[in-house]
């Protein structure tokens, strides 16, 4: 079955800054990925996806990720994170052909005034 | 947000007992899954529907059963609740396009104590 790795449990960002958040994959096949964010007490809401097609690809509130086939790797990225950027961030990967959907342990991204 | 309710939001229950969630979707999406998360455990796929009585297990079913009757309504049965079955459960809904209909929409969840 196909996983996802988070390597990171804690991200800590000042306002401003570029921020990274890693994601590895395993899937049999063309991965299908995506980021969720998670804000306290809240469910899950989709950020980005990789399907096929530009490895950079551009979601909301002005995050990006970049798809490397090689590395098999998706990283999130924004340019100048914010305050309210700070959340509990999930990567998820679902295999062409596939029926489920396998996240990873979370990332804590936290951006500091 | 996408239609989706789960039911109920909070539930407290005892050791041994069954206890049976529900999430009920408005969206016509083929697909259905339940997951619980716990802290250092990210989400985890407990199991997942494709269409109407049609179920899979996912990475941690033991304990858990699923049923699909209708198109809408994906239920989540503890045959007979343990206290490492407290955790907070999420419904989740895609659609068929492996295109368009990708991605997941979640529910607000279920936080279930069992005591």
């Amino acid at each position: 079955a196909q996983s996802v790795a988070q390597p990171e449990d804690q991200v800590n960002v000042a306002e401003g800054n570029p921020l990274t958040v890693k994601c590895t994959y395993s899937v049999s096949g063309n991965p299908y990925l995506f980021w969720y964010v998670q804000y306290p007490n809240r469910g899950l809401q989709f950020l980005l996806k990789y399907i096929t097609g530009d490895n950079l690809v551009k979601g909301s509130y002005g995050f990006e990720a970049e798809f490397n086939k090689s590395q098999t790797s998706f990283h999130l990225k924004k340019p100048s994170a914010l305050v309210s950027d700070s959340a509990l961030y999930f990567c998820a990967v679902r295999g062409y052909n596939n029926n489920d959907m396998r996240f990873g342990a979370g990332t804590r991204l936290t951006v500091k005034p | 947000d996408a239609g989706i309710t789960q039911s109920p939001r909070h539930k407290v229950t005892e050791t041994g007992t069954p206890v049976t969630l529900r999430c009920h979707q408005t969206e016509n999406h083929r697909y259905m899954y339940w997951y619980r998360q716990d802290p250092g455990h990210g989400l985890r796929l407990i199991h997942y529907s494709y269409g109407v009585k049609d179920t899979d297990k996912g990475e941690v079913s033991d304990g858990y059963s699923v049923s699909r009757s209708k198109t809408e309504d994906f239920l989540l049965t503890l045959e007979s609740a343990t206290s490492s079955q407290t955790s907070v459960y999420f419904c989740a809904i895609s659609g068929a396009d492996m295109v368009m209909n990708t991605e997941a929409f979640f529910g607000q969840g279920t936080r279930l104590t069992v005591v």
